[in-house]
């Protein structure tokens, strides 16, 4: 079955600075990729989300590129602010059944 | 805020006992997935349904079961409950079209087995 790996598990950036988080599955019939933020409390929520057949998206100051060659997916914020302090999780869903598996997370926190 | 809601929002069991958790779904959507997610993890899949059919299932054992009703909502069944079913139960609801594969979370239920 497929397996999302994420890293950083924890990431501390400077405000106004870029965060990257990478993500890898293992499974190439896997076809949309979202990733999610969630607060300390509060449930996932759908942040952007990429599908095989596009190489990069982008959303004001959030990106995500997909390698399908190399398995590799990544989440690009560019000037980081306070708020986007969470834990941000990946996934990788294969669309046939909706099957989402989620990575473990990257908590990341914005330093004032 | 989605419009995916869940009840209760907390509940305490014994160990042995059984529980039932409910969500409803956005509207519009007409599948519904749920999750596990224990303190400091990513949400396991559990299962989903999909007009009124459990249509993909994680690697949970049978005594976590579910239902869809006809308007959607869903059920999830957790019988004989263990110490390690103390988690955050999350139902995320979506619909399921050629091009559309977005899942929209509940605020989940805080499950603490004893």
């Amino acid at each position: 079955g497929e397996n999302v790996e994420q890293h950083p598990s924890t990431l501390s950036v400077q405000e106004g600075d870029s965060a990257v988080i990478k993500c890898t599955y293992s499974d190439s019939a896997s076809n949309y990729f979202p990733w999610y933020k969630q607060e300390l409390g509060k449930r996932p929520q759908l942040i952007i989300d990429i599908r095989s057949n596009v190489g990069e998206k982008k959303d004001q100051r959030i990106a995500v590129t997909l390698n399908k060659t190399a398995k590799h997916f990544s989440l690009h914020i560019t000037e980081t602010q306070p708020e986007d302090s969470a834990v941000y999780f990946c996934a990788a869903m294969e669309t046939s059944y909706d099957k989402v598996i989620f990575g473990p997370g990257t908590s990341l926190s914005v330093i004032p | 805020e989605t419009g995916v809601t869940q009840s209760p929002t907390h509940l305490i069991k014994t160990r042995g006992q059984q529980v039932t958790l409910r969500c409803s779904s956005q509207s519009g959507h007409n599948t519904v997935s749920w999750y596990q997610q224990a303190l400091g993890q990513g949400p396991q899949f559990i299962f989903q349904y999909y007009r009124e059919e459990e249509n993909g299932r994680g690697n949970f054992p049978p005594r976590f079961s579910g239902l869809q009703f006809p308007n959607y909502s869903s059920e999830l069944n957790v019988n004989a409950l263990e110490l390690d079913d103390s988690a955050l139960y999350l139902c995320a609801s979506s619909l399921q079209t050629s091009g559309s594969r977005e899942q929209y979370f509940g605020p989940g239920t805080r499950l603490t087995v004893t």
